[in-house]
């Protein structure tokens, strides 16, 4: 489904905490997603993305776990530096049929570092 | 390697005006893809370009149109413009999906207000 809704989950943290940030996401035939930054006044950057073919996925500091079952999906940022505050976004892709090429996003949510 | 590109960066016109939004790909990248980001809202999936082909389309009206140059470069022309056209329109670009290459990577977008 398109990605609605006004009020963003919010997520505080202090500094060196680990978070994790959830996504549910809509489509049991999504089989890509993908995780973005985004910062104010900027355009989504990339993080970190997984195919639906694994359950993990690791980075720098980063970690994606989807749960296919509960179509669910985590974004673990180990050690929070107040640089992480952002708003987070997941996406999901269909990779056949009328969402080709269309990234799905969620509704967001509101990252903030407490030094 | 430069990002991908946008211009310009903030634009304001008033309603029933028309609009033309500049995009380019990072290099080697074939597909470009455009998103509507409103105020409150998420990134909702406008338009889908590869090799100049338009390849998917998201749920807006005709108004809502756009070319890809042999470049690989994009323009997305809104006309008549309407209040509601108030957003942040984010390009993103990637490597072609016939390759299996699903990463969107997104420019620092436009800010367009309607008066």
């Amino acid at each position: 489904g398109e990605s609605v809704g006004l009020h963003l989950p919010t997520l505080s943290v202090q500094e060196g905490d680990n978070s994790i940030i959830n996504c549910a996401y809509s489509n049991s035939a999504s089989d890509y997603f993908i995780w973005y930054k985004q910062e104010s006044g900027k355009g989504p950057q990339f993080i970190i993305d997984i195919r639906s073919n694994m359950d993990k996925r690791q980075g720098q500091r980063v970690t994606v776990l989807l749960n296919k079952t509960v179509k669910h999906l985590s974004l673990q940022i180990a050690a929070t530096q107040p640089g992480d505050s952002a708003v987070y976004f997941c996406a999901e892709n269909i990779s056949r049929g009328t969402s080709y090429g269309k990234l799905t996003f969620g509704q967001g949510t509101i990252l903030t570092v407490h030094p | 390697e430069a990002g991908v590109t946008q211009s310009p960066t903030h634009l304001i016109k008033t309603r029933g005006q028309q609009v033309t939004l500049r995009c380019s790909p990072i290099s080697g990248h074939t597909s470009v893809y455009w998103y509507q980001q409103a105020l409150g809202l998420g990134l909702q999936f406008l338009l889908w370009y590869d090799e100049g082909e338009e390849r998917n389309r998201g749920n807006f009206p005709p108004r809502f149109s756009g070319r890809q140059f042999p470049n690989y470069s994009s323009e997305l022309n809104v006309n008549a413009l309407e209040l509601e056209d108030s957003a942040l329109y984010l390009c993103a670009s990637s490597l072609p999906l016939r390759q299996g290459k699903r990463t969107q990577y997104f420019g620092p977008g436009t800010r367009l207000l309607v008066l």
